[in-house]
């Protein structure tokens, strides 16, 4: 079972439309949660963190945390064409110092 | 502009040759790490730096070496490449290996081994 799952996709949404891409954990340890946005060839970029049960939003994203669950989403409102990428979940164990990733939803906003 | 710089952005080689990738940060970060990313496996940890001189291996060492002499330099050394390290490394920084704290992703490395 791998430390982190998340649907390869892709998640195809018109634009403006709210993209909700979804993300479980294995290890009940994890405690700091965080969402990175890949383009196609490029570099992972940090987009949200998230550390408590809940909702945190920033600006179009809002990130949410169930760790009674173990799972995390992110949620894109009015997507944009410009938000096609690939969305990395990540998370930190802080017990093994370890950072684990899940290997990317593919996201398609479509104009 | 703070930045973790790696280099070279492309790399062809061949099997047996020794190379090295360089990557330094700007952040003075004390932890760094190299992850290789292959398509559906996602990013898989090569070796991590707690400090200078304190590596440790991660989830896929095996083929490679690190150095930490200085606090922003953190090279990967391929002794003897080989075609199954034809792969997307990413050097990456952070203040520390855990808490509330991302990661600071170089622009990577595409190295094909032939």
């Amino acid at each position: 079972q791998k430390e982190v799952e998340q649907n390869s996709g892709p998640l195809s949404v018109p634009e403006g439309a709210i993209a909700s891409l979804n993300c479980t954990y294995s290890d009940r340890g994890s405690q700091s949660f965080f969402w990175y946005r890949q383009y196609s060839g490029k570099s992972p970029e940090l987009i949200m963190s998230i550390y408590s049960n809940g909702d945190k939003e920033d600006g179009r994203f809002t990130a949410q945390l169930n760790k009674a669950s173990q799972y995390v989403s992110l949620l894109i409102r009015d997507s944009q064409p410009s938000d096609s990428a690939t969305y990395l979940c990540a998370v930190n164990v802080y017990n093994f110092n370890k950072f684990y990733f899940g290997s990317g939803t593919k996201l398609n906003v479509k104009p | 502009e703070a930045q973790v710089t790696q280099n070279p952005r492309y790399l062809i080689t061949v099997t047996g040759k020794k190379l090295t990738v360089t990557c330094s940060q700007n952040m003075n970060h004390e932890y760094m790490s190299w992850y290789r990313q292959d398509p559906g496996l996602g990013l898989r940890q090569i070796y991590y730096s707690m400090n200078v001189e304190v590596t440790d291996k991660g989830d896929v060492p095996e083929g490679y070496k690190v150095s930490r002499k200085e606090k922003r330099n953190f090279p990967l050394i391929l002794e003897s490449p080989s075609p199954n390290q034809t792969s997307l490394y990413f050097c990456a920084s952070g203040l520390a290996p855990t808490g509330p704290y991302g990661y600071t992703f170089g622009s990577g490395t595409r190295l094909t081994v032939v």
